[in-house]
């Protein structure tokens, strides 16, 4: 079966500070695509970064970025400078092309003043 | 980023009744969406994929003829819970599919959250 698995249920980060979240899955497809959505109270699912399997660069986006291993199918987000604001669930996602997205169980990040 | 829009985002009824949830892709169109479901502190259990023009593809276990789903254009998809129960009652969410410029993203609408007396 194709998953993906958080193994972080919960953490906590003080403002300001780095916290990286992990993130692996299993796939047989050579082309796909990798994410990470944030969910805050509200519910809405929010794109917080993407990689494309292909590329080895890592992508960031601003203060978020990963570290995409490729080989041992690895996808951690690290986000930089934590703001209150980033307080939220965090979900990381495999998907592309004609394959369905899997989502993760998630990661509740909790950032303290 | 793109814009996905969800309607009503809360809804209350009756049990028996059916309730229609519309998905919109605002600034782009989406030959394919997504319905999930999420209950509270889990993750997003994909229902369907609803191709435009096509019929959906249901997951395993999602009763079809419980959870229509209408994708007649490229920007609206529709799921209507039929004679819906209290054990129906969710938080129901949409994707659209985006592959502009090749770069494939889900984007989601903001949920719809439905409670069956």
């Amino acid at each position: 079966a194709q998953t993906v698995t958080q193994s972080q249920p919960e953490m906590s980060v003080q403002e300001a500070e780095t916290v990286t979240l992990s993130c692996t899955y299993d796939t047989s497809e050579n082309n796909y695509y990798l994410f990470w959505y944030k969910q805050p109270p509200s519910r809405q699912m929010i794109l917080v970064i993407r990689q494309e399997a292909y590329k080895q660069q890592n992508a960031t986006e601003n203060r978020f970025s990963v570290n995409f291993q490729k080989a041992a199918k690895s996808f951690s987000l690290k986000i930089s400078d934590s703001q209150l604001g980033d307080t939220a669930m965090y979900f990381c996602a495999r998907g592309g092309g004609t394959y369905k997205y899997i989502f993760g169980t998630g990661t509740r990040l909790k950032v303290l003043a | 980023g793109a814009v996905v829009s969800q309607h009503p985002s809360w809804v209350i009824c009756k049990s028996g009744t059916s309730v229609k949830i519309e998905c919109r892709s605002l600034d782009f169109q989406a030959t394919t969406m997504f319905w999930y479901r999420q209950f509270p502190k889990q993750s997003l259990m994909l229902m369907a994929t609803s191709n435009e023009g096509s019929k959906a593809t249901y997951e395993q276990g999602v009763e079809k003829d419980k959870f229509l789903i209408n994708h007649a254009s490229l920007t609206l998809s529709t799921l209507t819970v039929t004679s819906a129960h209290p054990e129906d009652s969710s938080f129901y969410i949409c994707s659209a599919k985006h592959t502009g410029l090749l770069r494939e993203t889900q984007y989601f609408g903001p949920g719809t959250r439905l409670l069956v007396l």
